[in-house]
């Protein structure tokens, strides 16, 4: 099973700000198969990011993945205020999917 | 617009089992899959497993093999996660999503079901 860990656990930033989350796999992600999720409170995630760099559709262009093997990137250009979520890497190359334990993007 | 509508929540006590539905809208059910991700309260997502929306094929996280058991009806477009033997620890939102139809073709979750809360409570 592929373990991914994200970094840092909390983020503070100010609006305007840029962001940067990193997502590590114990192992090469076989395709680069690496999505990104935001998730706001008490809603359901919402995906960002595919393909380790592909913007989803309706995405803004602020947000932005890159990386490949083991070592992937989401960032925000600028932060919005609605931008403060948690946001959760993924894999869905190996024989089992799983997910980041999460970075949460708040307000300082 | 593509929609994952899930059943409301539930009640049970320990030991008992819940099934969760999620019906699927204005895509073709048996072009995709379905997941079934589940969050404990404060905690990360967790992947459960998948279900063809083609065939009926199945994949369990290792974790939950036994205990839980995917089906889907592309009569009626509804993919269902029946999990047994609950324990308090399974107090968590379930979702479903969509997912690939073939589970090594790989696939992101995309849309999610608005998420159905179960509580496991003596």
């Amino acid at each position: 099973e592929i373990v991914l860990t994200q970094s840092p656990g909390t983020l503070s930033l100010s609006p305007g700000e840029r962001a940067t989350l990193s997502c590590r796999a114990s192992q090469s992600v076989p395709r680069d198969y690496l999505g990104w999720y935001q998730q706001n409170p008490g809603q359901a995630p919402r995906l960002l990011i595919y393909g380790a760099s592909s913007r989803a559709p309706g995405i803004p262009d602020r947000f932005s993945g890159s990386g490949s093997g083991t070592d992937f990137t989401l960032t925000i250009s600028r932060l919005e205020p609605e931008d403060f979520a948690v946001y959760y890497c993924q894999q869905y190359g190996s024989s089992t999917r799983t997910f980041g334990q999460g970075t949460k993007v708040e307000i300082k | 617009q593509i929609q994952l509508v899930q059943s409301g929540g539930e009640v049970k006590k320990p030991g008992a089992l819940v099934k969760v539905s999620c019906k699927a809208s204005a895509y073709t059910f048996s072009n995709y899959g379905i997941t079934w991700v589940r969050q404990a309260p404060g905690q990360g997502l967790e992947w459960m497993g998948w279900i063809s929306g083609y065939n009926g094929d199945t994949k369990y996280a290792e974790k939950f093999q036994g205990r839980v058991t995917l089906t889907a009806d592309t009569s009626t477009t509804t993919a269902y996660m029946e999990l047994r033997s609950l324990r308090s620890d399974d107090t968590a939102v379930y979702y479903c999503a969509r997912d690939s139809a073939y589970y090594d073709s790989g696939s992101v979750f995309d849309p999610w079901g608005q998420g159905t809360l179960v509580t496991v409570s003596s």
